[in-house]
């Protein structure tokens, strides 16, 4: 079985800020890691992939994350957070196959003029 | 990327009765979809993982009976929320998965149904 854990339920950031939205994974599998980010009232959008290639994955918007399994971890980065960026961010965690995402609670990102 | 649309976007009915919301694919053949379920402010909940042409499997705690789910095409899902409560009100999306993409599938999501039961 498969679950993620994301730390921090709500972030704030100022504008120009780093942004780092944590996320640690448990699975019994090499897992397949996920970030996607929702807008209000919206579907969700495909940030990054991890898919066992390269540990440093980058993304859409300029974020990356990098896969660390020593730490279970697959951190969300941005160097510089822009105002578009305010929205909610999930991890989310596969077997591989077809086989179902497991999602995260979520992390809701305000960034401060 | 991969398109995939929900119709309608928005839905109010009353208690009592059914509603059909729809999950296409628009541009590939989505041999799995999965309808999720999100309350306010929290995650996703997956619901039921349909395969084309075969029954949907549910997870635990789902009413299958509630919840009718066919995916009689490769391009399209509906799930049907049958005698509709108050407490069934929740965004619902759908999403399908098309063809592999290294070892997986990958899961390309709709925009959501918001349904409001009063």
């Amino acid at each position: 079985a498969q679950s993620v854990t994301q730390l921090g339920s709500h972030v704030s950031v100022s504008e120009g800020a780093l942004v780092l939205l944590r996320c640690n994974y448990s699975s019994s599998v090499p897992p397949y890691l996920f970030w996607y980010v929702q807008y209000p009232n919206q579907g969700l959008q495909l940030l990054l992939k991890y898919t066992s290639a390269a540990t440093l994955v980058k993304g859409i918007n300029g974020f990356e994350a990098e896969f660390k399994k020593s730490e279970t971890s697959f951190h969300l980065t941005k160097p510089s957070a822009h105002m578009s960026d305010a929205a909610e961010y999930f991890c989310a965690v596969s077997g591989g196959g077809n086989e179902k995402l497991t999602f995260g609670t979520g992390t809701r990102l305000t960034i401060i003029p | 990327g991969a398109v995939v649309s929900q119709h309608p976007s928005w839905v109010i009915c009353k208690s009592g009765t059914s509603v059909k919301i729809e999950c296409r694919s628009l541009d590939f053949q989505a041999t799995t979809m999965f309808w999720y379920r999100q309350f306010p402010k929290q995650s996703l909940m997956l619901m039921a993982t349909s395969n084309e042409g075969s029954k949907a499997t549910y997870e635990q705690g789902v009413e299958k009976d509630k919840f009718l789910i066919n995916h009689a095409s490769l391009t399209l899902s509906t799930l049907t929320v049958t005698s509709a409560h108050p407490e069934d009100s929740s965004f619902y999306i759908c999403s399908g998965a098309g063809a592999f993409v290294g070892t997986f599938y990958e899961q390309y999501f709709g925009p959501g149904t918001r349904l409001t039961v009063t």
